[in-house]
C-alpha cells in the first residue's frame, strides 16, 4: 500500500524556471492538500481540493497553481520559480470532511537559486 | 481567524523524563483538535485527536485532553524514549464548512540517552 507518493523528492531550480510537483494517492480519498514547511513557520496550506475537478486557495497561494484532473492526482505548479519558494513541500490526502485523518507524503525538497 | 499556538522549541529531555508540550487555540464554535508527529525525514502522521470538550486522545503513551475552558490541548507523556525525538504539531479543524487543518508552528523534541 503506497499511500501518498510525491515526485520528485528533490529538485534544484534557477529563478524563473517552471516545474510541477506530482502527488498521487491510492486510498480513494476525496480531499487533497499541498502544504509548504519552512523553519519557524510550521506548515502553511498552499491549495487544496475537495474532489476531482475542484481546487481552492489556502493561506499562501500566490505563485502556485494546482490541478485535480483525476481523483488520485493533485499537481502543484510553479510557473516562474523564486528563491522565496525554496521549501519542503508536503502533499496530504484525507477520506472526507475536515475531521478525517490526513495522510502525508514524504515531502519534496525544492531549492530555487 | 482560527489559530493554534504551541510552545517554542526545541525541547531537550533525558530518557524517562516527563514531557509536556503546551498548545492553546483560538476558534469560533467547537473545533476538533489534533496532534501530529513528524519523525526525521518523514511526513507528518496523526498521533491523537479529540473532537469534543473533555475528550482525551491517547496513543503510544501520549495523551492530550480537550479543555474548552482554557482553550488548550496540551500533549503529555510520562516517560519519553529516544525514539520519541521528533517534531510535534498541534492542529485544529473549525467546526463548520470544509476548511482544512490549521497547524501550529511545531515543537522539536530531542530525547537524549
Amino acid at each position: 500500500n503506497a499511500g501518498v507518493t510525491q515526485t520528485p523528492k528533490f529538485r534544484v531550480l534557477k529563478t524563473g524556471q517552471s516545474m510541477t510537483l506530482l502527488c498521487a494517492q491510492d486510498m480513494n480519498h476525496e480531499y487533497m492538500y499541498w502544504y509548504r514547511q519552512d523553519p519557524g513557520m510550521g506548515l502553511r496550506l498552499i491549495h487544496y481540493s475537495v474532489g476531482e475537478g475542484t481546487t481552492a486557495k489556502g493561506e499562501v497561494p500566490d505563485g502556485y497553481n494546482v490541478s485535480r484532473l483525476k481523483k488520485q492526482n493533485f499537481l502543484l505548479g510553479l510557473e516562474s520559480a523564486a528563491p522565496s519558494q525554496t521549501s519542503v513541500y508536503f502533499c496530504a490526502s484525507s477520506l472526507a470532511g475536515v475531521d478525517g485523518e490526513l495522510f502525508f507524503g514524504e515531502g519534496s525538497r525544492l531549492t530555487v537559486l | 481567524g482560527d489559530s493554534v499556538t504551541q510552545m517554542e522549541g526545541p525541547v531537550t529531555l533525558s530518557e524517562e523524563a516527563f514531557l509536556t508540550i503546551n498548545c492553546t487555540y483560538t476558534a469560533t464554535g467547537y473545533p476538533s483538535l489534533f496532534w501530529y508527529v513528524q519523525y526525521p525525514g518523514e511526513g507528518l502522521q496523526l498521533l491523537l485527536k479529540a473532537t469534543k470538550a473533555d475528550d482525551k486522545g491517547s496513543n503510544k503513551g501520549f495523551e492530550a485532553t480537550y479543555r474548552k475552558e482554557t482553550t488548550s490541548f496540551h500533549l503529555e507523556k510520562g516517560s519519553v524514549q529516544v525514539s520519541d525525538s521528533a517534531v510535534y504539531f498541534c492542529a485544529l479543524t473549525p467546526n463548520s464548512g470544509n476548511t482544512p487543518l490549521v497547524f501550529g508552528k511545531g515543537t522539536r523534541l530531542s530525547v537524549i540517552a
